[in-house]
């Protein structure tokens, strides 16, 4: 089941742009995840933050976390053309060690 | 390197032909899932087993089946795939403890059915 959604769709930039992707969700959660993926590949974790973190940075990813809100956004610095890609949030279920999935945001990172 | 690992990466199958999708990891964890990722859109979770315990979602097909003969390896049984089963199909593994939620994918073995 999905309970996230993320906007926009597709993001398009310029090399060296920054990349800003949101996820919203409908219930309370214990943690937040962003994970990546390459084209037909996949799927990497990239961060999680926790639902007691405002903000959690890992190298040029930037995750906030609004509780209130429901929402959460990923920032990429200085985007490059390996950062093309789908990204997708993903929080806890209540139990069964499950995930539930946003739509996912296609950035292309234009050379 | 610790790793998830799925064979084949491709897999082309006929209509209603029987096919088998292999998982194994080296991480040692006790929980496997299998997805079903259609293009552009989220994994969708088919089951997954805690430690033998398997658990299956309640809209999964009976068309879907799976084994997990021991903690290394899980497989996914297509029994009569369909024209809709073409697929990209993830398996994941995570491990209970401080970090449970985070799961670590293999690259997918993509399905074709002809």
């Amino acid at each position: 089941s999905q309970q996230g959604e993320e906007d926009p769709q597709a993001l398009s930039i310029q090399e060296g742009e920054n990349a800003t992707m949101n996820c919203s969700y409908k219930t309370s959660i214990n943690n937040l995840q962003w994970y990546r993926q390459n084209s037909g590949r996949g799927l990497v974790h990239l961060i999680l933050i926790r639902s007691n973190e405002r903000e959690k940075h890992s190298g040029r990813l930037r995750v906030t976390l609004d509780t209130s809100k429901k929402s959460s956004s990923l920032l990429i610095t200085a985007s490059r053309a390996a950062d093309t890609a789908s990204y997708f949030c993903a929080t806890d279920a209540d139990s069964n060690y499950q995930l539930i999935w946003g739509a996912g945001t296609k950035l292309i990172i234009k050379p | 390197d610790a790793m998830v690992i799925q064979n084949p990466r491709y897999q082309v199958t006929q209509f209603g032909k029987p096919v088998t999708l292999s998982c194994s990891q080296t991480l040692n964890h006790n929980v496997m899932y299998w997805y079903q990722q259609k293009s552009s859109q989220a994994p969708k979770l088919l089951f997954h087993y805690y430690d033998k315990d398997f658990n299956n979602e309640a809209d999964t097909p009976d068309n879907f089946q799976s084994r997990r003969p021991n903690t290394s390896f899980c497989f996914l049984d297509i029994r009569s795939p369909g024209l809709g089963d073409a697929a990209m199909y993830l398996c994941a593994t995570s491990r209970e403890g401080l970090s449970f939620y985070e799961q670590y994918f293999g690259p997918g073995t993509r399905l074709t059915v002809t």
